[in-house]
């Protein structure tokens, strides 16, 4: 079965500087891979999504994500983070049959002013 | 794109009611749903996963008998916390998949806040 780790459980900003949040995951083949952000007391909205091709992902609210099999790693990076993007972001992994989706334990992000 | 509806959003109630959380696919038939569970500060526990007519799978830990979820049409599963108590406070969200081999990820509802007084 596959698994999600991310690393950072917590992470601090100031606004307008870059943002890396890493996702590291474990499966045997290439997964799909997916990044949710979760404002408070919210629900889960997607923000980007990978199954194959290109492996950089350009998601909304101008986050991207690149996937390097060789890292097993699916990091997500947005260059100019707003006080807007502070809640908790998780990522997730899905096999290749459309089930078992694994969330990771999440990262909280902070944004200073 | 595809919506799920979760209904209630919000609900508070006395210690040994019994809860009922819809989980609605709206455009598409939602052949698989799942339950997940959120404690604060924390991920997303899958509870059970329910096929549409058949018994739900439930997760290792987690009591068949306190939390019974339906998923009697392609379109609707219901999770029913049953005689519910303060520990049962927690936040719940479905997601309902069309199944297979999808190209679509899971499509979440809104989650529900449930608050056993």
């Amino acid at each position: 079965a596959q698994s999600v780790t991310q690393p950072d459980i917590h992470i601090t900003v100031s606004e307008g500087a870059s943002l890396e949040l890493r996702c590291n995951y474990s499966y045997g083949a290439t997964p799909y891979l997916f990044w949710y952000v979760q404002s408070p007391g919210q629900g889960l909205q997607l923000l980007l999504k990978y199954f194959s091709g290109d492996t950089l992902v350009q998601g909304i609210k101008g986050f991207e994500a690149e996937f390097k099999r060789s890292q097993s790693s699916f990091n997500l990076r947005k260059p100019s983070v707003h006080w807007s993007d502070a809640a908790e972001y998780f990522c997730a992994v899905m096999d290749n049959y459309g089930q078992n989706f694994v969330f990771g334990p999440g990262t909280r992000l902070s944004v200073l002013p | 794109g595809a919506v799920v509806s979760q209904h209630p959003s919000r609900v508070i109630c006395k210690s040994g009611t019994s809860v009922k959380i819809e989980c609605r696919s709206l455009d598409f038939q939602a052949t698989t749903m799942f339950w997940y569970r959120q404690f604060p500060k924390k991920s997303l526990m899958l509870m059970a996963t329910s096929n549409e007519g058949s018994k739900a799978t439930y997760e290792q830990g987690v009591e068949k008998d306190k939390f019974l979820i339906n998923h009697a049409s392609l379109t609707l599963s219901t999770l029913t916390v049953t005689s519910a108590h303060p520990e049962d406070s927690s936040f719940y969200i479905c997601s309902a998949s069309p199944g297979g081999l999808s190209n679509q990820p899971q499509h979440f509802g809104d989650g529900t806040r449930l608050s056993i007084l």
